[in-house]
């Protein structure tokens, strides 16, 4: 079975500031997707950013960009010029590509804080 | 589209009784999600449908805990006995098949708080 760590339960940096999150997942597939998860306090699930595996570029949105290392199995994602709304849970979650198994698994998350 | 439709968004109830849980997916997605939020095991999968169809429960915990998918625009998650332990965010979310030039990006609903006294 896939699993998803995330070795950072908080972070907090100044507003403006670069921050990385950290994830490392766990597969024995070559072909699936990865996904970064925002959660503010509204409790809704915000899709961030996505990888695909069989992709060497990193993905990259506005001022979310990815270090997808597919060797060392990592998906970290870099918050650039962070800004007050970035405050929230982030969940770095693994896809299967296989099969149709389109289920989620989830890291526990990281609860990130923007400082002003 | 108004994205998936979860009800309700808060329920308190006491121990020993029923909750029932609904979803309405986005319209024309073919998968459902079941998914549980608690401070300690974080998102886990309940269960999942594929065009109605139950076909992953493995993340149901117990045999208190039941699903259906009566047809492609709703859906049920139902606790009956409910326990204190029960007390979590419910999530729904929809999605289309990936393949065929369609995206695997899941939707989620707004969350059910649920609190078992």
């Amino acid at each position: 079975a896939q699993t998803v760590t995330q070795s950072q339960p908080e972070m907090s940096v100044q507003e403006a500031e670069t921050v990385t999150l950290s994830c490392t997942y766990d597969t024995s597939e070559n072909n699936y997707y990865l996904f970064w998860y925002k959660q503010p306090p509204s409790r809704q699930m915000i899709l961030v950013i996505r990888q695909e595996a069989y992709k060497q570029q990193n993905a990259t949105e506005n001022r979310f960009s990815v270090n997808f290392q597919k060797a060392a199995k990592s998906f970290s994602l870099k918050i650039s010029d962070s800004q007050l709304g970035d405050t929230a849970m982030y969940f770095c979650a693994f896809m299967s590509a296989w099969g149709g198994a389109q289920k989620l698994v989830f890291g526990q998350g990281t609860r990130l804080t923007i400082n002003p | 589209d108004a994205g998936v439709i979860q009800s309700p968004r808060h329920e308190v109830t006491e121990m020993g009784q029923e909750v029932t849980l609904r979803c309405k997916p986005i319209s024309g997605h073919d998968y459902l999600f079941w998914y549980r939020q608690t401070m300690m095991r974080g998102l886990e999968l309940l269960i999942y449908f594929n065009n109605n169809v139950p076909i992953d429960d493995s993340g149901m915990p117990e045999d208190r805990f039941s699903a259906k998918m009566p047809n492609a625009s709703f859906s049920t998650l139902k606790i009956q006995p409910s326990e204190p332990r029960d007390s979590a965010v419910y999530f729904c979310a929809s999605s289309l098949e990936a393949g065929r030039g369609r995206s695997e990006k899941l939707f989620f609903g707004s969350g059910t708080q649920l609190s078992v006294l």
